[in-house]
């Protein structure tokens, strides 16, 4: 079975600084789609970015980018120019090609600091 | 776009009784619907799948019997808890998948259940 794995339960960043969420994963399929969801309080969840395994070019969306290793089944993300707003958690996630579920990681609690 | 509905936000019922919690696609026809329990400060757990028009598939550990869910139309999926205590008190999120898209899955608000 797939696992996603979030070693940092939380970080710290200061506004207009760059933070990087690490996330890794498990598979044996060679095409697959990974996901960043924010969950602001509101517990709204909000797609922020994806990622095809097939693409060999990491994912950008504005501020958010990823740091895509297929061979090291590591997919990480990195905010620049934090803002307050982009306090909340963050939650990778994979889904294969075939089947429709998402697995999540436990997530990351982002704290942004004026 | 994209937009999925879930009523109630959060309800509060007597331990022992039935509570429905409805989620919509609200400008697109969802083909499957999912729905997730998250504890507070944990992750999303999946509970089960639904496709339209057929039963749903609950993942492992999860009682059937007691989360019964209903994909009838295109539209509305449903989450009923019967018989509820206090263990299931938690926050329930849906999301839906649309005909045509790849991999697009769209989140509902959630629903906090609070069973006193």
């Amino acid at each position: 079975a797939q696992t996603v794995t979030q070693s940092q339960p939380e970080m710290s960043v200061q506004e207009a600084e760059t933070v990087t969420l690490s996330c890794t994963y498990d598979t044996s399929e060679s095409d697959y789609y990974l996901f960043w969801y924010k969950q602001p309080p509101s517990r709204q969840m909000i797609l922020v970015i994806r990622q095809e395994a097939y693409k060999q070019q990491n994912a950008t969306e504005n501020r958010f980018s990823v740091n895509f290793q297929k061979a090291a089944k590591s997919f990480s993300l990195k905010i620049s120019d934090s803002q307050l707003g982009d306090a909340a958690m963050y939650f990778c996630a994979y889904r294969n090609t075939g089947f429709q579920k998402l697995v999540f990681g436990t997530g990351t609690r982002l704290l942004v600091s004026p | 776009g994209a937009v999925v509905s879930q009523h109630p936000s959060w309800v509060i019922c007597k331990s022992g009784t039935s509570v429905k919690i409805e989620c919509r696609s609200l400008d697109f026809q969802a083909t499957t619907m999912f729905w997730y329990r998250q504890f507070p400060k944990q992750s999303l757990m999946l509970m089960a799948t639904s496709n339209e028009g057929s039963k749903a598939t609950y993942e492992q550990g999860v009682e059937k019997d007691k989360f019964l869910i209903n994909h009838a139309s295109l539209t509305l999926s449903t989450l009923t808890v019967t018989s509820a205590h206090p263990e299931d008190s938690s926050f329930y999120i849906c999301s839906a998948r649309g005909m045509g898209t790849t991999y697009e899955q769209y989140f509902g608000p959630g629903t906090r259940l609070t069973v006193t």
